[in-house]
């Protein structure tokens, strides 16, 4: 059973720019959610896909988006960067079978705006 | 906001039972305590929950006080590589939600 993985590690992007993270979620997991989370904070949920549809949203402008595939991978995007959105964004996924309201959550992908 | 309070950081010496203390005064009958931790630079980790009942599991103990305002995490015997922030979370029962309400949460120092 593989755990979350997200992609890239790390990137630098220049403000204005247009990013797209990756995520695969853990195997048999339905449910996605993305969380942002700046340096010396606790995470923010910024959004949850289920079934290919965002069904949760926290409190993110609308150039945060996100998809959710068939096979509940997920991608997180973000337009016209700013610098405070440099940060570790997190994917997490949770669901299937056994379903105890855990959270397995992916290593992040760091991302840098200059 | 978070509807928890912890203290910024907290020392343990290696072996010793790591105590972690959570308020959640305003916390609602439908409500579940969950911890969870963040390991330097990775994504955190669920350590265990709670509604009422004190639970236990191999990574930890939570006992829930009787009104459920407050909350306490053990580790019993904490090693180096619990160094770590540990976050006390409430999050309503039904689980059609992933959204966890973060605050910053203890930090952890284990020493040798």
């Amino acid at each position: 059973e593989t755990g979350v993985t997200q992609s890239p590690t790390h990137l630098i992007k220049t403000r204005g720019q247009q990013v797209t993270l990756r995520c695969s979620s853990q195997s048999g997991h339905n449910t996605v959610s993305w969380y942002q989370q700046a340096l010396g904070q606790g995470p923010q949920f910024i959004f949850q896909y289920y079934r290919e549809e965002e069904n949760g949203r926290g409190n993110f402008p609308p150039r945060f988006s996100g998809l959710q595939f068939p096979n509940y991978s997920s991608e997180l995007n973000v337009n016209a960067l700013e610098l405070d959105d440099s940060a570790l964004y997190l994917c997490a996924s949770s669901g299937g079978l056994a379903n105890t309201g855990e959270l397995f959550f992916g290593e992040g992908s760091r991302l840098t705006v200059l | 906001d978070a509807k928890t309070t912890q203290p910024p950081s907290m020392d343990c010496a290696e072996g010793r039972a790591a105590n972690l203390p959570c308020n959640h005064s305003t916390i609602s009958g439908n409500e579940y305590v969950y911890w969870y931790r963040q390991i330097h630079s990775q994504g955190p980790q669920y350590i265990i929950h709670g509604l009422k009942n004190n639970e236990t599991n191999e990574m930890a103990s939570l006992i829930i006080t009787e009104d459920r305002k407050s909350s306490t995490l053990i580790l019993p015997h904490a090693t180096l590589r619990d160094t770590a922030v540990y976050y006390c979370i409430v999050r309503p029962r039904a689980y059609n939600t992933d959204k966890l309400i973060f605050g910053t949460g203890t930090r952890l120092q284990v020493f040798p």
